[in-house]
């Protein structure tokens, strides 16, 4: 298996624009992550889904984030419109439900500048 | 809500020397704690997963260990080598919080030669 793959893996954009970062799990796993990492503030999950359904989406910041899962090999994050306090690096993660193991494979990430 | 630090927040040590880096959570009542190497500018590499029920797991130099009751876990990494020089992170999956890992900031190990 590939592992996670994350698109674009570096995304340079202005304020105001739309960004849309881009995750394909692992096949068969059913539980995907979306995470962002800062130096100030670490690494935060944002949302999950399972079976393409989002969880809990508490971690999202604020409206101008949304996540979606249409089927289950793939999920876009989209910020709209960006500013320059999102610049971050979002992590895509996906799981196995089996039991309360789920561990969790990350993908390389997706640096995005918001000038 | 649950809270995950680790100490130090960056070691640095001479080649071959064994090592030991701190994991400490306040809530005890977890499923599993995961250990993660981050490489600079790069994903996070999943290392060791300990479930609940179990004290250790060993992978190669790597031995992970969980005292669930005092909420801590030790990863001890045995006669280091440069190419372990990262970032190592822990989290856990707590019982009351769905699926959700929360991560600790980390300990940024420099292994010199």
């Amino acid at each position: 298996d590939a592992g996670v793959i994350q698109s674009p893996r570096h995304e340079v954009t202005e304020m105001g624009q739309e960004v849309t970062l881009r995750c394909k799990p692992i096949s068969g796993h059913d539980y995907l992550f979306w995470y962002r990492q800062t130096m100030m503030r670490g690494l935060e999950l944002l949302i999950y889904f399972n079976n393409n359904v989002p969880i809990d989406d508490s971690g999202m910041p604020e409206d101008r984030f949304s996540a979606k899962m249409p089927n289950a090999s793939f999920s876009t994050l989209k910020i709209q419109p960006s500013e320059p306090r999102d610049s971050a690096v979002y992590f895509c993660a996906s799981s196995l439900g089996r039991g309360q193991v789920n561990e969790q494979f990350f993908g390389p990430g997706t640096r995005l500048t918001v000038l | 809500k649950q809270e995950v630090t680790q100490i130090p927040a960056a070691l640095s040590v001479p080649e071959g020397e064994n090592l030991v880096l701190n994991c400490s959570f306040t809530d005890s009542a977890i499923y599993n704690l995961q250990w993660f190497r981050q490489d600079p500018g790069k994903g996070l590499t999943s290392l060791l997963l300990i479930q609940s029920s179990q004290r250790e797991q060993t992978s190669g130099r790597l031995n992970a260990s969980l005292d669930k009751s005092s909420g801590r876990s030790t990863l001890y990494i045995a006669a280091s080598q440069p190419g372990d020089s990262a970032t190592y992170l822990c989290a856990v999956k707590t019982n009351n919080a769905g699926n959700m890992l929360t991560f600790g900031g980390g300990t940024r190990l420099m292994v010199k030669p």
